[in-house]
């Protein structure tokens, strides 16, 4: 148990549906991040949020769409997303916002857009 | 084709020595350029960099960005032996927005 959750562990959804992503940490850390693991590449980041706020953005569409209410919680919202889309989404924690600082990680999301 | 070298391929160092890992990129319209470490589980994110010539520092590691020569940098000073992993980097372009290049990776190795 990393205690880090993630709800739902699957999602298939038409890319017209909006769904959300929902993770949770109680581990009391200050950082959260989406990353996405497509089938055979490596994780690869989406955002970083520190105490809340947005602090990096890899240039992911505007088709995802994330949201910190607090620093327990981070969801990602997702609006008319395409086939490539589908991967695993992963979300992770960290005590603080610093380079080498262990993340840890939840169980993910597989996503499956049709 | 966005393209990402990195160089060397492997270090072997002991501890206390300094580190400095290099990757080189050719992308379509820069975006962003990012150092992953990753040990036997998944990638943690160390280093976004966007811009030129500002250094980026968290303890003992830095890293800097030059877009005009198109590398980063990623160093490590007073390395310890939980450093030893594989220092990733990687690019994203706009062509392939929110889609990363990686390259093969630095294996690095910190002896006792």
């Amino acid at each position: 148990e990393t205690g880090v959750t993630q709800t739902p562990r699957h999602l298939v959804m038409g890319m017209t549906n909006k769904k959300s992503l929902k993770c949770e940490q109680h581990l009391g850390h200050n950082a959260m991040y989406w990353y996405k693991q497509s089938a055979k590449k490596p994780l690869e980041l989406m955002f970083v949020y520190n105490f809340k706020e947005q602090t990096e953005n890899n240039s992911v569409p505007s088709r995802f769409s994330p949201e910190c209410p607090n620093s327990s919680h981070l969801f990602l919202h997702l609006h008319t997303l395409q086939p490539e889309d589908s991967a695993l989404y992963l979300c992770a924690s960290s005590p603080q916002l610093l380079g080498g600082n262990e993340q840890f990680f939840g169980p993910g999301t597989r996503l499956t857009v049709l | 084709e966005d393209k990402v070298v990195q160089s060397p391929l492997s270090l072997v160092v002991h501890e206390g020595d300094t580190v400095t890992l290099n990757c080189s990129y050719e992308v379509t319209n820069f975006r962003s350029l990012l150092w992953y470490k990753q040990e036997k589980k998944a990638p943690t994110f160390l280093f976004m960099l966007t811009s030129s010539g500002i250094e980026k520092k968290s303890g003992r590691l830095s890293s800097i960005l030059d877009k005009k020569e198109l590398f980063s940098i990623l160093n490590i000073t007073a390395t310890q032996t939980g450093d030893s992993a594989v220092y990733l980097c990687a690019v994203v372009g706009n062509t392939n927005a929110g889609k990363s290049t990686f390259g093969d990776g630095t294996t690095l190795t910190v002896k006792p």
